[in-house]
């Protein structure tokens, strides 16, 4: 089976512009959940989306948002974008999300001017 | 204190060693907890989930976990150069939704 995947792998923005990151699951797999990496915070949760419902939401700002298709791929869109944005964005995939186990895709790295 | 702690490190230890990386959580109601690797400059990559009580296998892998002291670890026998990156623990809390409370991470430096 072919693993998570994500694009883009690398993107240059600039403040005040919105971004839009794609994340297809492994197939057959329902769950996505979204992280955000940065070396000062580690790895933090953003969402979850389960059958195109976003099953549980981190402690971000409403400028970061997502959603899923009927195919199970996801989407997260970060508008507005500020400084301490950069950061490599990771998504992961499950069978049906709860305490299964995540595989994680490359992650898309954003750096934000 | 923070839902889930490991010592930042690093942990050096010499090629054929054990090494033994710690982690401890907050949340007695936590059901699941995955020890990932992360190489510098990639994802992080499953190395093994525990669920119940006790040890679990997995080749030169040994996870433990003790929910009464709220613990666990990964043991890594016959450590190899290759081992050397970044061990991440992961604890999911509610088990209904796939929300991973990750640690900062413990750097691990293996010497030949």
């Amino acid at each position: 089976k072919a693993g998570v995947t994500q694009t883009p792998r690398y993107l240059i923005k600039t403040r005040g512009q919105q971004v839009t990151l794609s994340c297809s699951p492994i197939s057959g797999h329902r769950s996505v959940s979204w992280y955000q990496q940065t070396p000062g915070q580690g790895l933090q949760f953003l969402f979850e989306y389960f059958s195109e419902t976003q099953r549980n939401k981190g402690n971000f700002p409403g400028r970061f948002s997502g959603r899923q298709f009927s195919n199970s791929r996801s989407e997260m869109n970060v508008s507005t974008l500020e400084l301490g944005d950069s950061a490599l964005y990771l998504c992961a995939s499950s069978s049906q999300g709860g305490k299964e186990t995540q595989y994680f895709g490359p992650g898309t790295r954003l750096l934000v001017l | 204190q923070k839902e889930v702690e490991q010592n930042s490190g690093p942990l050096s230890v010499p090629e054929g060693a054990i090494a033994s990386l710690n982690c401890t959580y907050s949340d007695r109601g936590s059901q699941s907890f995955f020890w990932y690797r992360q190489y510098s400059g990639k994802s992080p990559e499953l190395i093994m989930s525990i669920y119940s009580n006790g040890d679990k296998e997995d080749g030169r892998f040994t996870a433990q976990l003790n929910k009464a002291s709220q613990y666990v670890s990964l043991l890594i026998r016959d450590s190899q150069p290759s081992d050397s990156a970044t061990y991440l623990c992961a604890v999911n809390r509610s088990g209904n939704t796939g929300k991973l409370i990750f640690g900062q991470g413990t750097t691990l430096q293996v010497k030949p």
